[in-house]
């Protein structure tokens, strides 16, 4: 097993659709990240949870669902979105909040 | 404003030359600094890092980078490139959020 691993690696969905991205990680950590990885962007972090607390969302829209069942499972329920919505999201982790962080392979992610 | 900044969205060097990869950081930045490498269709890995100590920091693959707090710079060198370390490099910085602050990358490409 790999330390994070995020499920499907590849995604396509239209405007409509509902859709959840998968992120386990096998590290013992205690913090989990999602991050959107767009062309020609900077990594957008999108939110944080610490012992399964939401601690930081960073102004995404609500077309975009985190939840973190507990400090292992970190899901990214999706519905609605937005042709602009299309990137690679990338799922990491860290253990006690600290900035090393541990990422996984991610899914790409094309809304049609 | 950005507090990362990457200088060259593309470098193109030879096999067996020098590889330098430009960082800035702004000067508000508490110093923790770091590399991370992405290859094609995975997530990004850690090349090094920098919290205390000694300004001159070792990495993974023969990489190094060094803290300069003068220059507020920490860039990414190599002394001798490989058709492997083709990919992209991620500077990131803790900018006291509670996860790291990314550039917006640099493609390596190496030519044989």
């Amino acid at each position: 097993e790999t330390g994070v691993t995020q499920t499907p690696r590849h995604l396509v969905m239209g405007m409509t659709n509902k859709k959840s991205l998968k992120c386990e990680q096998h590290l013992g950590h205690n913090a989990m990240y999602w991050y959107k990885q767009s062309a020609k962007k900077p990594l957008e972090l999108m939110f944080v949870y610490n012992f399964k607390e939401q601690t930081e969302n960073n102004s995404v829209p609500s077309r975009f669902s985190p939840e973190c069942p507990n400090s292992s499972h970190l899901f990214l329920h999706l519905h609605t979105l937005q042709p602009e919505d299309s990137a690679l999201y990338l799922c990491a982790s860290s253990q006690d909040g600290g900035k090393q962080l541990f990422f996984g392979s991610g899914t790409q992610l094309s809304v049609l | 404003a950005q507090s990362v900044t990457q200088l060259g969205s593309h470098v193109s060097v030879s096999e067996g030359a020098l590889v330098l990869l430009r960082c800035n950081y702004s000067s508000s930045v508490p110093p923790y600094l770091f590399w991370y490498v992405q290859y094609p269709n995975q997530g990004l890995q850690l090349l090094l890092k920098y919290t205390t100590g000694a300004t001159l920091v070792k990495g993974i693959n023969g990489f190094e980078a060094e803290f300069k707090k003068s220059e507020t710079s920490f860039h990414l060198t190599k002394p001798s490139a490989h058709m492997s370390d083709a990919a992209e490099y991620f500077c990131a910085a803790d900018t006291g959020r509670r996860a790291l602050t990314f550039g917006s990358g640099t493609r390596l490409q190496v030519q044989p």
